[in-house]
């Protein structure tokens, strides 16, 4: 079975420029989480999805973060126009409602994001 | 809301000894799932074991195992026999109920040494 994935692996780019992070989560989840992990930290969620439905978009930035999951499958995250302090690691995790391991999270590599 | 504490910033451990980690939480839910998850340095976070709270019996995986003590909030990793593949960041989370969001702690990075 395939994992998360994520792309791109590494993102650099100037202030005040777009960029945008896409999840294939596995096959099958119904749930899909943005996490965003600061260095020396734990990661913190961005937005929850159930389905093609954000549930939980509460820490999310919304003046210059957007999300979408097209079909409740992929999903996009955007930063636009990106700042120094969203250098971080962004994280997608899904996991599927009422499956046998307790709706258990899985994580993709992640994107490291570098803003100059 | 809900609260992960590690307070093991960073540990050492030679190869085939037996080290614990530590972690804490503080919640007023009485259902709840507990994991650690490990991140080497390619930032996958890699599921280690999990444990719900209804369950007396401590979660056991391989090498891994955790000592639940869910009245004094304590959910501490030990892991056996380490080996050099185990060198990584490790992150305790809390989550509430299926379908939730992880609270995750600072974590504690772990170094095996041959």
């Amino acid at each position: 079975e395939a994992g998360v994935v994520q792309s791109p692996r590494y993102k650099i780019i100037e202030k005040k420029q777009p960029v945008a992070f896409w999840c294939n989560p596995i096959s099958g989840h119904n749930t899909l989480y943005w996490y965003r992990q600061n260095l020396g930290q734990g990661p913190e969620l961005l937005i929850r999805y159930e389905n093609e439905e954000a549930v939980d978009d509460s820490q999310l930035p919304k003046d210059r973060f957007s999300a979408e999951r097209l079909k409740g499958v992929d999903s996009t995250l955007k930063i636009q126009p990106a700042e120094l302090g969203d250098s971080a690691v962004y994280l997608c995790a899904s996991s599927l409602v009422g499956g046998g391991r307790g709706d258990t999270q899985y994580f993709g590599p992640g994107t490291r994001l570098t803003v100059l | 809301a809900q609260t992960v504490t590690q307070s093991q910033p960073e540990m050492s451990v030679q190869e085939a000894e037996t080290v614990t980690l530590s972690c804490t939480y503080d919640t007023s839910e009485n259902n709840y799932y507990l994991f650690w998850y490990k991140q080497p340095p390619s930032r996958q976070m890699i599921l280690v074991i999990r444990q719900e709270a209804y369950k007396q019996q401590n979660a056991t995986e391989n090498r891994f195992s955790v000592n639940f003590q869910k009245a004094a909030k304590s959910f501490s990793l030990k892991i056996s026999d380490s080996q050099l593949g185990d060198t990584a960041m490790y992150f305790c989370a809390f989550m509430k109920s299926g379908n939730t969001p992880l609270v995750f702690g600072k974590g504690t990075r772990l170094s095996v040494i041959a």
